[in-house]
């Protein structure tokens, strides 16, 4: 099965700075989904960005961008002009095009500090 | 459009009682999933049903949860009896269905569940 791997439990940027999330995964297979996923406190979870495999544009979405290495097996998000909005569990997510499930990692806590 | 909702918000239980979740998918989502986070672990997956039918339930923990979806609509899930290790958040998510994979997955606030 595929693993997922965030190996920052918390992190912190002060509002208007940079924040970079790192993930990391298993595979092997040649083409997948990855995502991330944001939940704010006591609210639902909802996209932030989805980078498709094959693209090798990294995809951004706003002040959300990803800095996708395939061969490295890492996808990091990053969040520029971070507001106060912005606090909340990160969650990256792989998904294989033959299958169904969703695979996440164990999140990212992200503090913005005003 | 109605995001997916789930019920109760909180749940808190004894051990060895009865406890049922309910998830209200998008409308029109043939896909729905059932995930469960433990505090401080990865979102683990549980189920999945394409309309009516479990497409895969490999996640799914031993016999004390059973996942249901009549009609292809909403789904309940209940672990009977509760033990503690139960304790969690259960997530529902629902999706269209694609033929390339990157429809990404709709959640709803999911429900805090509390065995004592």
């Amino acid at each position: 099965a595929q693993t997922v791997t965030q190996s920052q439990p918390e992190m912190s940027v002060q509002e208007a700075e940079t924040v970079t999330l790192s993930c990391t995964y298993d595979t092997s297979e040649s083409d997948y989904y990855l995502f991330w996923y944001k939940q704010p406190p006591s609210r639902q979870m909802i996209l932030v960005i989805r980078q498709e495999a094959y693209k090798q544009q990294n995809a951004t979405e706003n002040r959300f961008s990803v800095n996708f290495q395939k061969a490295a097996k890492s996808f990091s998000l990053k969040i520029s002009d971070s507001q106060l909005g912005d606090a909340a569990m990160y969650f990256c997510a792989y998904r294989s095009p033959t299958g169904n499930q969703f695979y996440f990692g164990t999140g990212t806590s992200l503090t913005v500090i005003p | 459009e109605a995001g997916v909702t789930q019920f109760p918000s909180h749940s808190v239980i004894e051990k060895g009682q009865t406890v049922t979740l309910r998830c209200d998918p998008i409308s029109g989502h043939d896909n729905l999933y059932w995930y469960r986070r433990v505090m401080g672990k990865e979102i683990k997956f549980l189920l999945h049903f394409v309309k009516e039918s479990k497409q895969d339930e490999s996640g799914m923990p031993n016999n004390r949860f059973l996942a249901e979806r009549t009609g292809g609509t909403y789904s309940t899930l209940k672990v009977q009896p509760a033990e503690l290790e139960d304790s969690g958040v259960y997530f529902c998510a629902s999706s269209q269905v694609s033929a390339t994979g990157n429809s990404p997955l709709h959640f709803g606030n999911g429900t805090r569940l509390t065995v004592t």
